[in-house]
């Protein structure tokens, strides 16, 4: 069975400064994808990056990255030049097969103050 | 393009009382469906998921089932709620053949069992 899990229940950040959530996966299959989800206070679930356990490049959407390590199995999500807007549930997730299962961790909340 | 539509955004249903959510998506076929529930400050939570229509697999056994009786419609029922099945309901959708083309979540239902 697939597993998720973010140690890290709450995070905080000063505005313009880098943060790092942490993630790490148990999977047994060898084709996967890898997630990071952004749920705001309104709910709405908002995909922010995600990375194929194929590829060895690291995924990169503007300020966000991943750092994709597969052998230890961990998924971190860098967020760089925090904003205000960046304040939300971050959900670290990832599916694998024809049914594809999305499976979340339990999610970090991410503060940034100004 | 492709939308998601669920409804509703809330409902308030005393204990013992039924229960339906809608979930349809437009501008796509064959779509993997899910169903999510969201227990307040929690992980998603996979309840039940959907590879085609009438074909419905349930990933926790408890008071909730669910149906697929359109290519595109997938709702979650319930005969008699319990306090317990308060929480948020999040439904989403993935192209069948395409698992790093990522999920597209609807807006949510808070479920309030008084």
């Amino acid at each position: 069975a697939q597993t998720v899990t973010q140690s890290q229940p709450e995070m905080s950040v000063q505005e313009a400064e880098t943060v790092t959530l942490s993630c790490t996966y148990d999977t047994s299959e060898s084709d996967y994808y890898l997630f990071w989800y952004k749920q705001p206070p309104s709910r709405q679930m908002i995909l922010v990056i995600r990375q194929e356990a194929y590829k060895q490049q690291n995924a990169t959407e503007n300020r966000f990255s991943v750092n994709f390590q597969k052998a230890a199995k961990s998924f971190s999500l860098k967020i760089s030049d925090s904003q205000l807007g960046d304040a939300a549930m971050y959900f670290c997730a990832s599916s694998y097969g024809n049914t594809g299962k999305l499976i979340f961790g339990q999610g970090t909340t991410l503060q940034v103050k100004p | 393009s492709q939308t998601i539509h669920q409804w509703p955004a809330t409902l308030v249903q005393p204990v013992g009382s039924p229960l339906s959510l809608e979930c349809t998506v437009e501008g796509t076929s064959n779509p993997n469906l899910y169903w999510y529930r969201q227990a307040a400050g929690r992980g998603l939570q996979l309840l039940f998921y959907s590879v085609g229509i009438g074909q419905i697999s349930s990933e926790v056994p408890q008071n909730l089932s669910a149906s697929r009786p359109q290519d595109r419609q997938f709702i979650l029922s319930s005969k008699k709620l319990l306090l317990s099945d308060s929480g948020f309901y999040l439904c989403a959708w993935r192209a069948g053949h395409s698992p790093n083309y990522g999920y597209t979540f609807g807006s949510g239902t808070r479920l309030t069992v008084v």
